[in-house]
């Protein structure tokens, strides 16, 4: 099935522990993007990658580290910098040209 | 910086009844517009997209009408179900300089509660 694929769904994390969330996708687009979602609350951009080797911030990218090797996957590291980690991560996909983008089902994160 | 915002946080209808589901943007450059539902623990699903030349499309039970003279959006489910029930979010994209496709700016969301 083609779709965006995020591992693990849930893990958790000690004080000063940098923890990397897994985003692949089989859809063959080329931007990929890391979303944070907090308790009642809307989505807010971490970063995000128009094509291989590049890559840019998006409006809370401190504490946070990407990397866009391939064009099928997009790893997030959350770093000990980031203060409250805790949250619900979105990977997502959109094709070249494209407004739309498709979300994976999410990686939740707990800071223990 | 500009930002989308919701009227309602919570909806509750009961079902067959018809939804409306509202949206204020505030960037007038915004040029496209995406609605999605999120169930619980899941990722957001793409319902429903209209461009800003546009003041009206329809989908199967779902209709987006874009009112760019006040800046608002919003969505209107037929017959809703109890299979509905989830949070609605509307998002923004301002493409202008055709660099930004797909970088969104999400609204708060509107939990839709659908008794049956």
């Amino acid at each position: 099935d083609g779709g965006i694929t995020q591992s693990p769904k849930y893990l958790f994390r000690k004080e000063g522990q940098n923890v990397t969330l897994s985003c692949e996708q089989n859809l063959n687009h080329d931007a990929m993007y890391w979303y944070r979602q907090d308790p009642g609350q809307g989505l807010r951009l971490i970063y995000y990658s128009q094509i291989v080797n590049d890559f840019q911030k998006g409006d809370i990218a401190e504490g946070y580290s990407v990397s866009r090797e391939k064009k099928e996957s997009f790893p997030l590291t959350v770093t000990s910098a980031q203060k409250n980690p805790t949250a619900f991560y979105l990977c997502a996909s959109s094709g070249q040209g494209s407004h739309t983008i498709y979300f994976g089902e999410g990686s939740w994160l707990t800071v223990v | 910086g500009e930002s989308v915002g919701l009227h309602l946080p919570t909806l509750s209808v009961q079902e067959g009844d018809n939804s409306i589901i509202n949206c204020a943007y505030s960037n007038s450059a915004s040029d496209y517009f995406i609605w999605y539902k999120q169930e619980s623990g899941k990722g957001p699903q793409f319902i429903i997209d209209i461009r800003s030349n546009m003041d009206k499309r329809q989908g199967q039970r779902v209709t987006v009408l874009l009112n760019k003279t006040v800046k608002h959006l919003s969505l209107q489910i037929a017959a809703t179900q109890p299979g509905d029930s989830a949070v609605y979010f509307c998002a923004e994209n301002n493409n202008a300089g055709g660099t930004s496709y797909g970088k969104l700016t999400f609204g708060q969301g509107t939990i839709l509660t659908v008794h049956p």
